[in-house]
């Protein structure tokens, strides 16, 4: 059974860092590249940040360029983002995401909520 | 960036109708398009992508079609479990892989 479960989240004040985590399994976690998604409080979906399945390519949505770094340890099978900066904008639910094919995430982790607030 | 833009934002619907969603892409995307059934506190679910490819365990009354710029999501057969929000995401200028912004259906 494909599992991704996050976990580090929590409350942090505006400047603050967090740094999420993704504990995949039950399925080959090095050979998919792999996302988060972040969702608002009752708002839409938003892509976060990208990393391919041997860490050559990483990408970043705009409003987190600098701030966040996203990471993997394939013999861990766990992802990561630290996050540093954190704004109130920045409150959301993170979900790890699994991708297959490219572009499509056919998995989602059951998320993590960040919250930044003072 | 490319935007995509879901219509309505917003439906009421009984069991049993049928159910179309559109979405719009600010330019084309030829069929790099996929569909996101998301319930209350819950992750998303895939359900379509390549526009109109059946994700592995969705339900048939679910199909996709469309192609550049404008697809559409249709429920054949509106079931109970199937009120929730429904996600496109354009993946043809990837990363980021951009959302609609969702459209409720609701019960009537």
């Amino acid at each position: 059974e494909v599992q991704l479960v996050e976990s580090g989240g929590g409350l942090v004040q505006p400047g603050g860092s967090l740094r999420l985590s993704c504990a995949a399994s039950g399925f080959t976690f090095s050979d998919y590249s792999m996302n988060w998604v972040r969702q608002a409080p009752g708002k839409g979906l938003e892509w976060v940040s990208y990393i391919n399945s041997i860490s050559s390519s990483i990408y970043y949505t705009d409003s987190v360029k600098g701030r966040f770094t996203l990471s993997r340890d394939n013999a861990k099978n766990s992802l990561y983002l630290q996050m540093n900066g954190l704004r109130v904008d920045d409150t959301a639910v993170y979900y790890c995401a699994r991708e297959r094919p490219r572009g499509v995430v056919d998995f989602w982790g059951q998320g993590i909520l960040v919250t930044v607030s003072s | 960036a490319i935007r995509m833009t879901q219509s309505p934002s917003s439906l009421s619907a009984s069991t049993g109708d049928r159910v179309t969603i559109t979405c719009r892409a600010s330019q084309g995307i030829s069929n790099s398009l996929a569909w996101y059934q998301q319930k209350p506190g819950k992750a998303p679910k895939l359900l379509i992508y390549a526009a109109s490819t059946l994700q592995i365990g969705v339900p048939s009354r679910f199909s996709g079609s469309g192609s550049g710029t404008d697809f559409t999501l249709t429920i054949s057969c509106l079931q109970s479990e199937d009120f929730a929000t429904y996600y496109c995401q354009q993946y043809y200028n990837y990363p980021p892989g951009t959302f609609g912004q969702g459209t409720k259906v609701e019960i009537k």
